[in-house]
C-alpha cells in the first residue's frame, strides 16, 4: 500500500515553455501533498505543500507564479514549471500524505527536469 | 524553525555487519515524529523507520532500529546484518505539523 506514481519521470524542454508533471496516490486519498526539489548530491527541500481545493502554501524563496501547484482532487497534484529556464533543471520530487498532520509522506519515484 | 544534523557524509560496512548512522535534531516542539528515508540510486525515496517523539520505546522494523534519545535530540539507525541492497543514501527527517525537515544526508556502502 501507500504507492506514489509520478508522470513523466525525465523530461528534457528547450528554455522558455512550460512543463507540467503530475503526481498521484494510486491506493490512498491524499489529503495533503507536498512538492520537494533536489540538487545533485543534496537533500530535499521543501516547494510547497497543496490540499485539495485549497491554494497552494509556498515555501520562502519560491516563486508561486513560476511553479504552479494545482491538487484538483485527493488523488492528484500537479507542478507546472512555467518558462522554464536552465537553472530550473533539477530533480522534483513530490510526496503524499493521506492523514492529518504528523501522518508519514509516501514519496514519488521523482522527475529529472532538464532545461536545454 | 527546525534543524537535522547527520554528521557522517559517507559510510562503509561489510556485508553481514551492522552499522550505525548518526543524526541529531534541534527544535523547540514538544510533539513530533523522526523518520529514516532510504534513497537508493533509484532516488525512490523509501520509509524504513518511524518513530513517535512520545513513545520511550525504541521503534524496531525488521533489520532496522533507532536509538532515539529524547534528552539529547539524538536518533541514530542501526542496521544489522547489512545486506548489498542497503548500499543508499539515507536521510534523517524531523516531522512537526505537515513539515518535514531533512539532514543532509549519509551515503552507505555495503560491500561483499
Amino acid at each position: 500500500g501507500a504507492v506514489v506514481s509520478q508522470h513523466p519521470s525525465r523530461v528534457i524542454c528547450k528554455s522558455g515553455t512550460s512543463v507540467k508533471i503530475e503526481c498521484r496516490s494510486l491506493d490512498f486519498q491524499a489529503t495533503t501533498m507536498f512538492w520537494y526539489r533536489q540538487f545533485p548530491k543534496q537533500s530535499l527541500m521543501l516547494m510547497a505543500t497543496s490540499n485539495e481545493g485549497s491554494k497552494a502554501t509556498y515555501e520562502q524563496g519560491v516563486e508561486k507564479d513560476k511553479f504552479l501547484i494545482n491538487h484538483a482532487s485527493l488523488t492528484l497534484s500537479t507542478l507546472t514549471v512555467t518558462s522554464a529556464h536552465p537553472e530550473d533543471s533539477s530533480f522534483y520530487i513530490c510526496s503524499a500524505q493521506e492523514g492529518p498532520s504528523g501522518d508519514t509522506q509516501y514519496f514519488g519515484p521523482g522527475t529529472r527536469l532538464t532545461v536545454l | 524553525a527546525q534543524t537535522v544534523t547527520q554528521s557522517q557524509p559517507e559510510m562503509s560496512v561489510q556485508e553481514a555487519e551492522t552499522v550505525t548512522l548518526s543524526c541529531t535534531y534541534d527544535t523547540s516542539e514538544s510533539n513530533y515524529y523522526l523518520f529514516w528515508y532510504k534513497q537508493p540510486p533509484s532516488r525512490q525515496m523509501i520509509l524504513v523507520i518511524r518513530q513517535e517523539a512520545y513513545k520511550q520505546q525504541n521503534a524496531t522494523e525488521n533489520r532496522f532500529s533507532v536509538n532515539f534519545q529524547k534528552a539529547a535530540k539524538s536518533f541514530s539507525l542501526k542496521i544489522s546484518d547489512s545486506q548489498l541492497g542497503d548500499t543508499a543514501m539515507y536521510f534523517c527527517a524531523f516531522g512537526a505539523g505537515n513539515m518535514l525537515t531533512f539532514g543532509g544526508g549519509t551515503r552507505l556502502m555495503v560491500k561483499p
